[in-house]
């Protein structure tokens, strides 16, 4: 069974910090992996998928890498901005299958 | 461009009442799927529709049912509802169809469920 497990479940940082959030997968045979932003109250918004055959993809400043083989993947984010606060959510797919497994996310605050 | 549209947002229900929750996408999407969200769980899959006239159990399906309406309809309905069910749910849809890998998922704006 499929788990996905998202460290820290929460991060403080100030405006302009670089910073990494984590993410790793029990089951290494995933269809792809997508990372996801959600503000308070609202739905989930998709940020960057990652197919199985990727090893990273990238968005403004946003980057988003994927080893299978360590059942990991991380989302790099560049000079933050206070915009940024958000819940971010990584879920993956696995092969063959249609659903989609989800961690329970990184709620992120950047300080101005 | 509506994307996935989610009726009600917000539900009070006493425990034991009954309702419908509704999804519709017009996108043209072949997957729907509902999901709640628990404080500190994350998302998790309630039942999916893998294309028009399919619909499967996903992780936790107990307390609930789902039609397929058609292509652009998938509703959830809770028979009598409980405490447990309290929860914030979402629908979301994807074109996926089984053969491409780069089919994302798109969210509805969600129900806040509330059961007294």
């Amino acid at each position: 069974k499929q788990e996905v497990t998202q460290i820290p479940a929460a991060l403080s940082v100030p405006e302009g910090e670089n910073l990494v959030l984590n993410c790793s997968f029990t089951d290494s045979a995933i269809y792809n992996l997508q990372w996801f932003r959600q503000d308070p109250g609202k739905g989930l918004t998709s940020l960057l998928l990652i197919q199985s055959s990727q090893r990273e993809q990238t968005s403004g400043r946003l980057n988003a890498s994927l080893d299978k083989s360590s059942g990991r993947s991380t989302l790099y984010i560049a000079a933050s901005q206070p915009g940024d606060s958000a819940t971010y959510l990584c879920a993956v797919r696995n092969d063959g299958g249609f659903k989609t497994i989800f961690g329970a996310g990184t709620r992120l605050f950047v300080k101005a | 461009n509506a994307g996935v549209t989610q009726t009600p947002k917000f539900q009070v229900l006493k425990t034991g009442q009954s309702m419908t929750l509704q999804c519709a996408q017009d996108m043209n999407h072949n997957s729907m799927y509902w999901y709640r969200q628990d404080p500190g769980m994350g998302l998790r899959l309630i039942y999916y529709s893998a294309s028009e006239g399919t619909t499967d159990k996903g992780e936790v399906p107990n307390g609930y049912n789902v039609s397929r309406l058609n292509k652009r309809e998938f509703s959830l309905r809770l028979e009598s509802a409980a405490p447990s069910q309290t929860s914030v749910y979402f629908c979301a849809s994807s074109p996926i169809t089984g053969s491409l890998p780069n089919e994302k998922l798109f969210f509805g704006s969600g129900t806040q469920l509330s059961v007294l």
